[in-house]
């Protein structure tokens, strides 16, 4: 079965400062992947997704992500923070036919 | 609005009472999905729907919920006897198949449900 581990439950960075969002995955066949991020009181909004295209993947906002397969990995990242950044950012994986299995999380605080 | 729609977005309720939510998806997504969010974690899977058919339950689903997609558009999600623990945020999603233009999740604004 597949799953998602997300490293460091809140990450703390400076206005302007690289974002680094760690996600690492588990699955017996090629993943979709996604990043979703939920602000307080709101639903999820999809950051950016990897479905077997390019394993760069560009997403809204200026954040991208990686596709590593010999790493299993699927970082998120930002080149420079904004303060409306600030919100709890998931990853997710799927495999053909079965539902979306989600990360616990990881909260991202920014400061000015 | 195009967008996925969940009515209540908020619920209180007294333990051991029934509540019931809607979702209306997007209305060319055939496949439905609820998930459960509690504080803190990330939304646990609880069921969905290709159409009308409901295609996989989670062991979360206790006999005391129920789903239901009767004509394969909107959804209801229904709580018997509520309990303490099942205070969250319930979250429902609708997409595509695989294969069919599949690019992910597009998800309501979530019910809240407090139990007191």
């Amino acid at each position: 079965a597949q799953s998602v581990t997300q490293l460091g439950s809140h990450v703390s960075v400076s206005e302007g400062a690289l974002v680094l969002l760690r996600c690492n995955y588990s699955s017996s066949v090629p993943p979709y992947l996604f990043w979703y991020v939920q602000y307080p009181n709101q639903g999820l909004q999809l950051l950016l997704k990897y479905t077997s295209a390019a394993t760069l993947v560009k997403g809204i906002n200026g954040f991208e992500a990686e596709f590593k397969k010999s790493e299993t990995s699927f970082h998120l990242t930002k080149p420079s923070a904004h303060m409306s950044d600030a919100a709890e950012y998931f990853c997710a994986v799927s495999e053909e036919g079965t539902a979306l299995i989600f990360g616990k999380g990881t909260t991202l605080s920014v400061s000015s | 609005d195009t967008g996925v729609s969940q009515d209540p977005r908020h619920k209180i309720t007294k333990r051991g009472q029934n509540v019931t939510f809607r979702c209306d998806p997007i209305s060319e997504h055939n496949r439905l999905y609820w998930y459960r969010q509690t504080l803190g974690q990330g939304p646990e899977f609880l069921t969905y729907f290709q159409n009308e058919a409901q295609l996989e339950k989670s062991r979360l689903l206790s006999d005391r919920f129920s789903a239901e997609r009767p004509k394969g558009s909107f959804s209801t999600l229904e709580i018997q006897r509520t309990e303490q623990g099942d205070s969250a945020m319930y979250l429902c999603a609708s997409s595509t198949a695989v294969g069919q233009g599949y690019y992910g999740y597009t998800f309501g604004s979530g019910t809240r449900l407090t139990v007191v």
